[in-house]
């Protein structure tokens, strides 16, 4: 079957940094998507990952790992309005997204 | 900045009703997604379009949803009737290419939340 993990939830000081992990297990790979979702709101798209290592955007970063089926966003300079959920989605064979259940970032003062 | 429009944003309906929600995608955008999001849960793609032909819809409940779009630019979903546990927030999406063998962004609309009561 297919499968992506993400932590549910998470929680991080403003102005820290935070990781959010994402596994992977799916039928083929021809890319990573991480997407932000504030409540209530539909999903934005910060990045995409189809080779091996880390793109830099501003205070986001993604990183891939094909060979371990991981990938990873980096959120640097945590402000309030970062509070939001981040979904992370892996392209198949089919080029069909394959959307993980989402983590929810809270930041604290 | 082109976006993704969809109406109404909130809709409340009793059960055994029928709802509709419509969608019009970027403009020049060929693909069209109507996904189903839960609360906590990530979206799950209900059909896809490209142009004015179904490419996806193994996902949706053909007993009481049906999707068209008829003149491949905007979209209609419907529900009927509709039951307490299609409670849920109903994104479309598009994406400017035609659909397999390339990699695609997705872009998404507001979203229609419905509540079925």
């Amino acid at each position: 079957g297919q499968n992506i993990d993400q932590p549910t939830e998470m929680t991080a000081t403003e102005g820290a940094i935070v990781q959010i992990n994402c596994t992977y297990q799916t039928s083929g790979f021809n890319g990573l998507f991480w997407y932000q979702q504030h409540a209530g709101e539909a999903p934005t798209f910060l990045s995409y990952n189809v080779l091996d290592g880390l793109e830099e955007k501003g205070r986001f970063s993604s990183f891939l790992s094909r060979s371990k089926g991981y990938s990873y966003l980096l959120l640097k300079e945590l402000q309030m309005k970062d509070s939001a959920s981040y979904l992370c989605a892996v392209e198949d064979s089919n080029y069909q997204l394959i959307w993980g259940a989402g983590t929810k970032l809270i930041i604290k003062p | 900045e082109a976006e993704v429009a969809q109406s109404p944003r909130y809709k409340i309906t009793e059960k055994s009703q029928a709802v509709a929600f419509w969608c019009d995608p970027i403009s020049g955008h060929a693909t069209l997604y109507w996904y189903r999001q839960i609360l906590g849960q990530g979206p799950e793609l209900l059909v896809q379009f490209q142009d004015e032909s179904v490419v996806d819809d193994s996902q949706l409940p053909k007993d009481r949803f049906s999707a068209e779009r008829l003149k491949g630019v905007d979209s209609t979903l419907k529900i009927q009737p509709a039951e307490l546990g299609d409670s849920a927030m109903y994104l479309c999406a598009s994406s400017p290419l035609g659909s397999g063998g390339s990699t695609d962004t997705q872009y998404f609309g507001p979203g229609t939340r419905l509540t079925v009561l």
